[in-house]
């Protein structure tokens, strides 16, 4: 299974709401990331878990919360966003951090903050 | 402040055509990664470099990098519709920081 799977596709929250973004991979990864890309834009990196810590933030504002339960899940909490947080937010993993590995993206997850 | 920048930022060719798309970064690294990605899709791998003049090929696709000029290629030959897409560089510094390129907007027209 070569898959990073994140759910939900799509979600439109208001600014005022609690939601949940949420990625899986069953390759056996160690590394998990987040990135955020605008429309016709490259993906600018948010957050790096290895080995379920937090390694790297790249300040990111605080109404975006990271969380690693297990090495094969990478949930994003958000909570009072603005509108120009909508975006595409995608999740990556590769097999560690440190060395050079590919990243393998999931499919994403479109929001609208309205 | 390591600067990753693709030339041209928008292409448009006709079928048949060759192309080169350019990426230049600012800092040494001699890990290079090309994507494509379709209109509201999510990336896909397609090439990964890994040492100075590396070179692959995949279909009308050829991708090579030059650490020494800080450049990576990646040339079309014989453009079909299908290859219509974004195609972004990515450069890794450290192991687990990718920096994307500005991206080429790619439309092949018949």
């Amino acid at each position: 299974d070569t898959e990073v799977t994140q759910t939900p596709k799509h979600l439109v929250m208001g600014m005022t709401n609690k939601k949940s973004l949420k990625c899986e991979q069953h390759m056996g990864h160690r590394a998990m990331y987040w990135y955020k890309q605008k429309a016709k834009k490259p993906p600018e990196l948010m957050f790096v878990y290895s080995y379920e810590k937090l390694s790297i933030n790249e300040s990111v504002p605080s109404r975006f919360s990271p969380e690693c339960p297990n090495s094969s899940l990478l949930n994003l909490h958000l909570h009072a966003l603005q509108p120009e947080d909508s975006a595409l937010y995608l999740c990556a993993s590769s097999q560690g951090t440190g060395v050079f590995y590919e990243q393998y993206f999931g499919p994403g997850t479109r929001l609208t903050v309205t | 402040e390591l600067k990753v920048e693709q030339n041209p930022l928008f292409l448009s060719m006709q079928e048949g055509k060759n192309y080169t798309i350019y990426c230049n970064y600012s800092t040494t690294s001699d890990r290079l990664y090309w994507y494509r990605q379709d209109p509201g899709k999510s990336l896909e791998s397609l090439f990964v470099l890994l040492s100075n003049g590396a070179v692959k090929q995949e279909g009308r696709l050829m991708a090579s990098l030059d650490t020494k000029a800080r450049l990576s290629t990646l040339h079309i030959t014989a453009a079909v519709h299908d290859l219509s897409a974004t195609y972004f560089c990515a450069v890794d510094i450290t192991g687990n920081q990718f920096y994307f390129g500005t991206g080429t907007s790619l439309t092949v027209i018949p």
